[in-house]
Protein backbone atom coordinates (compact mmCIF):
# COMPACT_ATOMS: atom_id res chain seq x y z
CA UNK A 1 0.00 0.00 0.00
CA UNK A 2 2.27 2.77 -1.53
CA UNK A 3 -1.11 5.36 -0.87
CA UNK A 4 -1.52 8.56 1.40
CA UNK A 5 -5.25 9.55 2.22
CA UNK A 6 -6.87 12.38 3.04
CA UNK A 7 -9.87 13.78 4.02
CA UNK A 8 -12.43 15.67 3.13
CA UNK A 9 -11.41 16.55 -0.25
CA UNK A 10 -13.19 19.65 -0.13
CA UNK A 11 -14.22 22.01 2.87
CA UNK A 12 -16.11 25.15 2.80
CA UNK A 13 -16.19 27.22 6.55
CA UNK A 14 -16.56 30.28 7.81
CA UNK A 15 -14.01 32.35 9.70
CA UNK A 16 -15.23 31.17 12.84
CA UNK A 17 -15.46 27.51 12.49
CA UNK A 18 -13.96 24.86 13.93
CA UNK A 19 -12.88 21.74 11.74
CA UNK A 20 -10.04 19.14 11.14
CA UNK A 21 -8.39 17.93 8.26
CA UNK A 22 -6.94 13.85 8.97
CA UNK A 23 -4.21 11.95 6.62
CA UNK A 24 -3.73 8.71 6.75
CA UNK A 25 -1.03 6.48 5.87
CA UNK A 26 0.29 2.20 6.22
CA UNK A 27 3.59 2.43 4.56
CA UNK A 28 4.93 2.45 7.90
CA UNK A 29 6.53 6.07 7.61
CA UNK A 30 7.96 8.03 10.30
CA UNK A 31 8.21 11.26 8.83
CA UNK A 32 4.87 13.26 8.13
CA UNK A 33 4.32 16.74 6.33
CA UNK A 34 1.67 19.18 6.45
CA UNK A 35 1.73 21.76 3.30
CA UNK A 36 -0.29 24.60 2.03
CA UNK A 37 -0.29 25.15 -1.84
CA UNK A 38 -1.92 28.07 -3.51
CA UNK A 39 -2.28 27.47 -7.49
CA UNK A 40 1.10 26.94 -9.79
CA UNK A 41 3.15 27.57 -6.34
CA UNK A 42 5.00 25.04 -5.11
CA UNK A 43 4.17 23.34 -1.87
CA UNK A 44 4.80 25.95 1.42
CA UNK A 45 5.84 23.21 4.30
CA UNK A 46 4.25 24.02 7.65
CA UNK A 47 4.87 21.15 9.73
CA UNK A 48 6.79 18.01 9.95
CA UNK A 49 6.26 15.37 12.56
CA UNK A 50 9.10 12.88 13.30
CA UNK A 51 8.45 10.33 14.83
CA UNK A 52 5.19 11.18 16.13
CA UNK A 53 7.06 14.24 17.24
CA UNK A 54 6.80 17.90 16.21
CA UNK A 55 10.19 18.42 14.49
CA UNK A 56 9.49 21.76 12.54
CA UNK A 57 6.95 24.30 12.49
CA UNK A 58 7.81 27.10 9.99
CA UNK A 59 6.24 30.01 12.05
CA UNK A 60 2.80 28.66 11.57
CA UNK A 61 0.12 31.25 12.83
CA UNK A 62 -1.60 28.93 16.10
CA UNK A 63 -5.07 29.32 14.44
CA UNK A 64 -3.61 25.47 12.84
CA UNK A 65 -2.83 23.24 15.20
CA UNK A 66 -1.05 20.04 14.64
CA UNK A 67 -1.64 16.55 16.12
CA UNK A 68 -0.11 13.06 15.29
CA UNK A 69 -2.04 10.60 17.04
CA UNK A 70 -0.23 7.61 15.71
CA UNK A 71 2.39 6.45 13.53
CA UNK A 72 -0.13 6.28 10.67
CA UNK A 73 -2.25 9.51 11.35
CA UNK A 74 -1.74 13.05 10.96
CA UNK A 75 -4.84 15.73 12.28
CA UNK A 76 -4.62 19.36 11.08
CA UNK A 77 -7.20 21.59 13.26
CA UNK A 78 -8.67 24.71 11.90
CA UNK A 79 -9.85 27.44 13.87
CA UNK A 80 -10.88 30.92 13.14
CA UNK A 81 -8.97 31.19 9.61
CA UNK A 82 -9.27 33.96 7.40
CA UNK A 83 -10.24 33.94 3.64
CA UNK A 84 -6.38 34.41 2.67
CA UNK A 85 -5.67 30.71 4.00
CA UNK A 86 -8.12 29.29 1.43
CA UNK A 87 -5.96 26.94 -0.33
CA UNK A 88 -4.65 23.47 -0.78
CA UNK A 89 -3.45 21.34 2.04
CA UNK A 90 -1.57 18.79 1.34
CA UNK A 91 -0.39 15.27 3.48
CA UNK A 92 2.75 13.82 2.74
CA UNK A 93 4.92 10.61 4.53
CA UNK A 94 8.61 9.61 3.78
CA UNK A 95 10.75 7.43 4.89
CA UNK A 96 12.64 9.44 8.41
CA UNK A 97 15.83 11.19 7.17
CA UNK A 98 19.43 8.77 7.20
CA UNK A 99 16.92 5.81 6.82
CA UNK A 100 18.33 3.66 3.37
CA UNK A 101 15.28 2.76 0.78
CA UNK A 102 13.41 4.93 -1.16
CA UNK A 103 13.40 8.34 -0.04
CA UNK A 104 10.74 10.27 -1.96
CA UNK A 105 7.59 11.75 -0.21
CA UNK A 106 4.68 10.52 -1.06
CA UNK A 107 1.50 13.20 -1.08
CA UNK A 108 -1.89 12.83 -0.66
CA UNK A 109 -4.51 14.37 -2.84
CA UNK A 110 -4.88 17.16 -0.53
CA UNK A 111 -8.03 18.84 0.74
CA UNK A 112 -9.40 22.16 -1.10
CA UNK A 113 -10.06 24.71 1.47
CA UNK A 114 -12.07 27.82 1.14
CA UNK A 115 -12.67 29.99 3.95
CA UNK A 116 -15.53 32.55 3.86
CA UNK B 1 21.12 27.28 3.03
CA UNK B 2 19.32 24.77 0.60
CA UNK B 3 17.94 26.30 -2.66
CA UNK B 4 16.51 24.86 -5.26
CA UNK B 5 15.57 27.05 -8.53
CA UNK B 6 13.73 26.57 -11.83
CA UNK B 7 14.24 29.39 -14.20
CA UNK B 8 11.26 28.54 -16.72
CA UNK B 9 7.86 28.84 -15.07
CA UNK B 10 6.49 28.16 -18.57
CA UNK B 11 7.22 26.07 -21.24
CA UNK B 12 5.21 24.34 -24.32
CA UNK B 13 5.98 21.27 -26.53
CA UNK B 14 4.72 20.06 -30.04
CA UNK B 15 3.28 16.73 -28.55
CA UNK B 16 5.83 13.20 -29.70
CA UNK B 17 8.93 15.91 -29.50
CA UNK B 18 11.52 16.07 -26.63
CA UNK B 19 11.37 18.75 -24.13
CA UNK B 20 13.77 19.78 -20.91
CA UNK B 21 12.98 21.32 -17.93
CA UNK B 22 16.15 23.10 -15.75
CA UNK B 23 16.87 22.90 -12.10
CA UNK B 24 19.70 24.40 -10.24
CA UNK B 25 19.98 23.60 -6.42
CA UNK B 26 22.63 25.01 -3.56
CA UNK B 27 24.06 22.59 -0.99
CA UNK B 28 27.17 22.01 0.76
CA UNK B 29 26.17 18.16 1.51
CA UNK B 30 27.54 15.62 -0.42
CA UNK B 31 24.88 12.71 -0.41
CA UNK B 32 21.25 13.81 -1.13
CA UNK B 33 18.80 13.02 -3.19
CA UNK B 34 17.22 15.12 -6.40
CA UNK B 35 13.70 14.54 -7.27
CA UNK B 36 11.10 15.77 -9.98
CA UNK B 37 7.77 15.75 -9.22
CA UNK B 38 4.85 16.09 -11.55
CA UNK B 39 1.76 17.50 -10.32
CA UNK B 40 -1.19 17.82 -12.97
CA UNK B 41 -4.20 20.55 -13.06
CA UNK B 42 -6.37 19.29 -10.16
CA UNK B 43 -4.56 16.47 -9.22
CA UNK B 44 -2.27 14.44 -7.25
CA UNK B 45 1.58 15.35 -7.07
CA UNK B 46 3.73 12.49 -8.07
CA UNK B 47 6.76 11.17 -8.16
CA UNK B 48 8.37 11.35 -11.57
CA UNK B 49 12.11 10.59 -11.18
CA UNK B 50 14.53 10.32 -8.37
CA UNK B 51 18.23 10.43 -8.35
CA UNK B 52 20.65 9.87 -5.69
CA UNK B 53 23.58 12.00 -5.61
CA UNK B 54 26.68 9.39 -4.85
CA UNK B 55 25.55 7.88 -8.41
CA UNK B 56 26.88 9.09 -11.21
CA UNK B 57 24.74 7.21 -13.79
CA UNK B 58 21.95 9.14 -14.85
CA UNK B 59 18.47 8.01 -13.83
CA UNK B 60 15.61 7.31 -16.79
CA UNK B 61 11.99 6.33 -16.41
CA UNK B 62 10.81 5.20 -19.32
CA UNK B 63 9.83 8.53 -21.59
CA UNK B 64 12.04 10.64 -18.60
CA UNK B 65 15.28 10.97 -17.80
CA UNK B 66 17.86 13.11 -15.80
CA UNK B 67 21.01 14.94 -17.10
CA UNK B 68 22.49 15.19 -13.46
CA UNK B 69 25.99 17.56 -13.22
CA UNK B 70 26.89 17.18 -9.62
CA UNK B 71 29.59 19.66 -10.18
CA UNK B 72 27.29 22.34 -11.81
CA UNK B 73 24.59 21.38 -9.30
CA UNK B 74 22.45 21.43 -12.39
CA UNK B 75 19.49 19.04 -12.55
CA UNK B 76 17.46 18.67 -15.55
CA UNK B 77 14.47 16.58 -16.97
CA UNK B 78 14.33 15.40 -20.44
CA UNK B 79 10.56 14.09 -21.25
CA UNK B 80 10.92 12.17 -24.82
CA UNK B 81 7.78 11.79 -26.93
CA UNK B 82 5.74 14.34 -25.32
CA UNK B 83 2.21 13.41 -24.35
CA UNK B 84 -0.69 15.31 -23.67
CA UNK B 85 -0.65 13.94 -20.56
CA UNK B 86 2.36 14.93 -19.48
CA UNK B 87 0.93 18.47 -19.08
CA UNK B 88 1.26 19.57 -15.49
CA UNK B 89 3.31 22.01 -12.96
CA UNK B 90 7.14 20.03 -12.24
CA UNK B 91 8.66 20.80 -8.99
CA UNK B 92 12.18 19.79 -8.36
CA UNK B 93 12.88 18.77 -5.11
CA UNK B 94 16.14 18.32 -3.08
CA UNK B 95 16.21 16.32 0.49
CA UNK B 96 19.20 15.67 2.19
CA UNK B 97 20.65 11.98 2.86
CA UNK B 98 21.45 12.58 6.40
CA UNK B 99 18.85 12.74 8.98
CA UNK B 100 17.20 15.83 7.35
CA UNK B 101 13.01 15.25 6.92
CA UNK B 102 13.04 18.58 5.30
CA UNK B 103 12.44 18.20 1.25
CA UNK B 104 12.96 21.53 -1.01
CA UNK B 105 11.29 22.89 -3.76
CA UNK B 106 11.93 24.51 -6.64
CA UNK B 107 9.21 27.39 -7.93
CA UNK B 108 7.88 24.72 -11.03
CA UNK B 109 7.65 24.76 -14.35
CA UNK B 110 4.06 24.84 -16.17
CA UNK B 111 4.45 22.14 -19.05
CA UNK B 112 2.02 22.27 -22.34
CA UNK B 113 1.59 19.89 -24.34
CA UNK B 114 0.13 21.04 -27.81
CA UNK B 115 -1.87 18.66 -29.88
Amino acid sequence: DTEVTQTPKHLVMGMTNKKSLKCEQHMGHRAMYWYKQKAKKPPELMFVYSYEKLSINESVPSRFSPECPNSSLLNLHLHALQPEDSALYLCASSVRGGTSGSNEQFFGPGTRLTVL
Amino acid sequence: AQTVTQSQPEMSVQEAETVTLSCTYDTSESDYYLFWYKQPPSRQMILVIRQEAYKQQNATENRFSVNFQKAAKSFSLKISDSQLGDAAMYFCAYRWLGTGNQFYFGTGTSLTVIP
